[in-house]
């Protein structure tokens, strides 16, 4: 148990549909970050929220968001999803910018 | 940008005998490595750490692994693997001086099974 809770556990949505996933940071936890890892891969790093402001992203499109909210909980939002989208998606958090992460057992999205 | 080679996708081993998992890495500043384990199903639990100090780090479960800057490596080791050390593991790296918290470059993973 690492205290991050993550739901939905499993969803399924369809091409160009829209999706939101919703985390519980642990407690204590100001820094939230969202990994995308596709089957048979490792995790991509998606973005970063510290304080309820996004610090940090990688390479992933603009139809990649997310929010974090003064309770530190965050959504990660993908619009107009594509087949690709398809994949386990973690989430992690940390006190500050140097603590040990701790993630989430994933959400898991499949587009048809 | 730093990146992480994971060299094998698969290592069989015995109940007992002795494992290395190994991890290269390539970056132009100061870096951060990990080692993360993922269990079916679930997300993913740190293994281990090299922040700075000792090369050498060990887990509370037998595991090793020794920071080698000269050959950008950081091999994953265990005298001893149990049935129950089945599961991926993937090695990361960050920068170790950013300001704005350090994102983890993972490599593709290297699937340890186990077998009496």
């Amino acid at each position: 148990e690492t205290g991050v809770t993550q739901s939905p556990t499993h969803l399924i949505k369809t091409r160009g549909q829209q999706v939101t996933l919703r985390c519980s940071s642990q407690s204590g936890h100001n820094t939230v970050s969202w990994y995308q890892q596709a089957l048979g891969q490792g995790p991509q790093f998606i973005f970063q929220y510290y304080r309820e402001e996004e610090n940090g992203r990688g390479n992933f499109p603009p139809r990649f968001s997310g929010l974090q909210f003064p309770n530190y909980s965050s959504e990660l939002n993908v619009n107009a999803l594509e087949l690709d989208d398809s994949a386990l998606y973690l989430c992690a958090s940390r006190q500050g910018h140097t603590g040990e992460l701790f993630f989430g057992e994933g959400s898991r999205l499949t587009v048809l | 940008a730093q990146s992480v080679t994971q060299l094998d996708s698969q290592v069989p081993v015995f109940e007992e005998a002795p494992v290395e998992l190994r991890c290269n890495y390539s970056s132009s500043v100061s870096v951060y490595l990990f080692w993360y384990v993922q269990y079916p199903n679930q997300g993913l639990q740190l293994l281990l750490k090299y922040l700075s100090g000792s090369t050498l780090v060990e887990s509370i479960n037998g595991f090793e692994a020794e920071f080698n800057k000269s050959q950008t490596s950081f091999h994953l080791r265990k005298p001893s693997v149990h049935i129950s050390d089945t599961a991926e593991y993937f090695c990361a790296v960050s920068r170790s001086n950013s300001n704005s918290g350090y994102a983890l470059n993972f490599g593709k993973g290297t699937s340890l099974l186990v077998t009496p």
